[in-house]
This record gives structure tokens, C-alpha cells and sequence, in this order.
């Protein structure tokens, strides 16, 4: 298993831009979250799914768009980026049940910068 | 909303000495995680704590959840270069989807 990828690693966007940072995961899992990590700072969520088709949102969703078309795919949209949207994006993937450990498996992180 | 507050926030040991990261959260968690994130790298998870009370330990790691499991720590006994890093906890309350992330604690061992 691939476990949760990430493309791309790193990108420079020009105020404006737009772009799709792109999160896949091969571990069937139902949960899928868009963390956010500023320089020296915690983890802030952007937004989740529970499952194909359905979204929430998180701490910090202005700015971004996502959907879940697939249980494997979860795609994070950024409409006219802004320098505040510089940050590490970590996408992860999850399997929630009743019981158990819903272990949060991350992926490598896209390292994004606005100018 | 529901914070999850760490310290410290940062904090430097002689290799072999200890270390304990201490996080709290201003509602009772159904569950708390704790992850680990090496300088450049993803966090990693390390273990879940559930019940009121649990202690856990992995090696040289001691896991502790709070009687009213609002706080938890984490504690590196003698420490090594490989424990660097930035440890985070997350904790979920009763019912939610999602985890909220504490604010970390980056550990710098000094050889």
C-alpha cells in the first residue's frame, strides 16, 4: 500500500492563483481531513469528510473548496490565493468505527508559497 | 469551540536527561492521541488513550489520560538524539468527527 500520497510537493503561486493541491489514499479508509501548518505552529483543520460525497467544514475554511467524489480522493481547492494561504498541507486518512483506534495516517505534506 | 493546549511550547534536554509534554483541554475528550513529527517530516501517530485514568507505555514513553480526561502527558524517559521532534496531542470530544490538535512541543536533545 501507497498509504496517503500528496501532489504536489512544493508550489509557488502568484497572488491570485489558483490551484488544487491533489490527497489520495489506497487504505479504503472513510474519513479524510486538509490540515494546514504554519512555520512552528499546530495542526488546523480545513475540512473533513466522512465519506464519498459528503464534506464539513473545519477550524479554517475560508478560502477553500473541497469535494469527495471517490473514497480515495479528497482534493483541496484554493480560489485566489492569498499570502496568508503560505503553509504546509497535510492531507490524512482515517477508518472510523464504533470501537477501536482511528488511527490519523498522514500524507507527505505540500509545501505551498504565495508572493 | 474546543482548545487543546500544550507545554511547553518548546524545550531543550541533555541527552539522557527526561522530558514530559503536558496537554490540556478546556472540554472531557471522548479519546486523546498523541503524534510525533521529526524537523521536515509528517506527524506520526503513537497511541490513543481512552479510558479515565490510562497509563500506557511504549519503550521509554509513559502515556498518561487525566481522571476527568481533560489532560494527558507524555513523558521520555533519558532521553536520545532520535527522540527529536514535535510531539503533538489531539483530542476528540464525545461524539465529534474530527480531532483537535494541540499546539505542540518540540524537543531538542542535545548530544
Amino acid at each position: 500500500n501507497a498509504g496517503v500520497t500528496q501532489t504536489p510537493k512544493f508550489r509557488i503561486l502568484k497572488i491570485g492563483q489558483s490551484m488544487t493541491l491533489q490527497c489520495a489514499q489506497d487504505m479504503n479508509h472513510n474519513y479524510m481531513y486538509w490540515y494546514r501548518q504554519d512555520p512552528g505552529m499546530g495542526l488546523k483543520l480545513i475540512y473533513y469528510s466522512v465519506g464519498a460525497g459528503i464534506t464539513d467544514k473545519g477550524e479554517v475554511p475560508n478560502g477553500y473548496n473541497v469535494s469527495r467524489s471517490t473514497t480515495e480522493d479528497f482534493p483541496l481547492r484554493l480560489e485566489l490565493a492569498a499570502p496568508s494561504q503560505t503553509s504546509v498541507y497535510f492531507c490524512a486518512s482515517s477508518y472510523l468505527s464504533g470501537g477501536g483506534t482511528d488511527t490519523q495516517y498522514f500524507g507527505p505534506g505540500t509545501r505551498l508559497t504565495v508572493l | 469551540g474546543q482548545q487543546v493546549m500544550q507545554i511547553p511550547q518548546y524545550q531543550h534536554v541533555q541527552e539522557g536527561e527526561d522530558f514530559t509534554t503536558y496537554c490540556n483541554s478546556s472540554t472531557t475528550l471522548s479519546n486523546i492521541q498523541w503524534y510525533k513529527q521529526r524537523p521536515g517530516g509528517h506527524p506520526v501517530f503513537l497511541i490513543q488513550l481512552v479510558k479515565s485514568g490510562e497509563v500506557k507505555k511504549q519503550k521509554r514513553l509513559t502515556f498518561q489520560f487525566g481522571e476527568a480526561k481533560k489532560n494527558s502527558s507524555l513523558h521520555i524517559t533519558a532521553t536520545q538524539t532520535t527522540d527529536v521532534g514535535t510531539y503533538f496531542c489531539a483530542g476528540r470530544q464525545t461524539g465529534a468527527n474530527n480531532l483537535f490538535f494541540g499546539t505542540g512541543t518540540r524537543l531538542t536533545v542535545i548530544p
